[in-house]
């Protein structure tokens, strides 16, 4: 199986500061036929399903606030917060599909300073 | 707009069974790859089985394999898992997402809460 490891689990930040969020796979997920990254991004705040964030590695999902951004290829993946709100307090999840095992990373939880 | 809603959660015995449900709406059932994931209580995500539209193509996790069985009824637009010789650590809340394989989970349930204790 692919593992997929974040970092770091858990990080504080000022309201309106940067969060940025690490996600590294233990093989590639960049399918080199089509060219894309089989990554996605899941926000989770508490007693709430996950909620898809990006997808291909830099999409955003549609009603995603733009501060919300992916970036990354191959093995080595961000999640970047530019303006850190307060409703975005919650966990966060990377999961690959380029296996049809999939696997999640163990999860960020982002708090505010 | 999209909408899936799972039943059949509750509390059942070690070595017991339940079968979950999940009814969809709001897009089109028979061509969406479909899968479950669990999150035990305070811990991450677990992908558990995923299965195409057609039902031809069957995933399951190792935790999964020879307990639980992923299955499909195109014509109800409805998912369901089969749990058997269910354990403690197969307590979560189960939730069913559209998607699997190669596709992303793009919607996700609020969830059904299995819970394996004596």
């Amino acid at each position: 199986d692919i593992v997929m490891t974040q970092s770091p689990d858990s990080l504080a930040v000022s309201l309106g500061e940067r969060a940025t969020i690490n996600c590294k796979s233990s093989q590639s997920v960049l399918y080199s036929a089509n060219n894309k990254n089989y990554l996605a991004w899941f926000q989770q705040k508490q007693g709430q399903p996950p909620r898809l964030l990006v997808y291909w590695a830099s999409t955003r999902e549609s009603g995603v606030p733009d501060r919300f951004s992916g970036s990354g290829s191959g093995t080595d993946f961000t999640l970047t917060i530019s303006s850190l709100q307060a409703e975005d307090v919650a966990a966060y999840y990377c999961q690959q599909y380029y296996s049809t095992s999939w696997t999640f990373g163990q999860g960020t939880k982002v708090e505010i300073k | 707009e999209v909408q899936l809603l799972e039943s059949g959660g509750g509390l059942v015995q070690p070595g017991g069974s339940l079968r979950l449900s999940c009814i969809t709406s709001g897009f089109t059932f028979k061509n969406s790859a479909m899968s479950w994931v669990r999150q035990a209580p305070g811990k991450g995500l677990e992908w558990v089985s995923s299965i195409s539209g057609s039902s031809g193509n069957i995933f399951n996790a190792d935790s999964a394999k020879g307990r639980f069985t992923i299955s499909r009824d195109n014509l109800k637009n409805t998912l369901y898992l089969q749990m058997n010789s269910l354990r403690a650590e197969d307590t979560a809340i189960y939730y069913c997402v559209n998607g699997g394989g190669n596709d992303f989970a793009a919607h996700w349930g609020q969830g059904t809460l299995v819970t394996v204790s004596s």
